[in-house]
């Protein structure tokens, strides 16, 4: 299966900061199938990103996804008092599918 | 944009049983896959399960397979899953979630907790 590593586990910033959050893979990502997703404390996750670059309905325009093969990049442009949350990544491109350990974004 | 609930979670003994449910609503449940997804206390998250829109095919995570069993009734717009032989390691928030595309998943019930402990 394929192992998702993110990093850095914390990152902590402040509003209107840029956050950059890296999910590297431990064998190619085909096909670019790889979704992010936003979890705030006590909630269910929420779709962010799938196909590595495509925002789903509704998501604002500064969460942008990048990256292909075994590397990819959620960026956050300019974060947001409600951005604030546990973010994962996610592949699909082989079966089980299987997420990563998670970013957490806090409010420095 | 469709919503998931779940319910049927609690306390159960190692061992024993429990059967999670998932009411949908607001999209033609019957034309889509669904999946179970669980997240441990203060942990990532694990796929559990998948089922296909009709209810043919069926896969199962490793640390599930032969425990754990997904059903539906599309007539009822109801997902389900029953675990038996529960582990302490199966203590988790478990989540219904619709499957698009080739498999991400959108949307995601609240969840439902299931706490294996003697």
């Amino acid at each position: 299966e394929i192992v998702l590593t993110q990093s850095p586990g914390t990152l902590s910033l402040s509003p209107g900061e840029r956050a950059t959050l890296s999910c590297r893979a431990s064998q190619s990502v085909t096909s670019g199938y790889l979704a992010w997703y936003q979890q705030k404390s006590g909630q269910a996750p929420r779709l962010l990103i799938y196909s590595a670059s495509t925002r789903t309905t509704g998501i604002p325009d500064r969460f942008s996804g990048s990256g292909s093969g075994t590397d990819f990049t959620l960026t956050i442009s300019r974060l947001e008092p409600e951005d604030f949350a546990v973010y994962y990544c996610q592949q699909y491109a082989t079966s089980p599918v299987t997420f990563g350990g998670g970013t957490k974004v806090e409010i420095k | 944009e469709g919503q998931l609930l779940e319910s049927g979670g609690g306390l159960v003994q190692p061992g024993g049983s429990l059967r999670l449910s998932c009411a949908a609503s607001g999209f033609t449940f019957n034309t889509f896959a669904m999946s179970w997804v669980r997240q441990a206390p203060g942990k990532g998250l694990e796929w559990v399960s998948y089922l296909s829109a009709s209810g043919g095919d069926t896969y199962y995570a490793d640390s599930v397979k032969g425990r754990f069993t997904i059903s539906r009734d599309n007539s009822n717009n109801a997902l389900y899953l029953q675990m038996n032989f529960l582990r302490v390691e199966d203590t988790a928030i478990y989540y219904c979630a619709r499957l698009q595309g080739p498999w991400w998943f959108d949307p995601w019930g609240q969840g439902t907790l299931v706490t294996v402990s003697s």
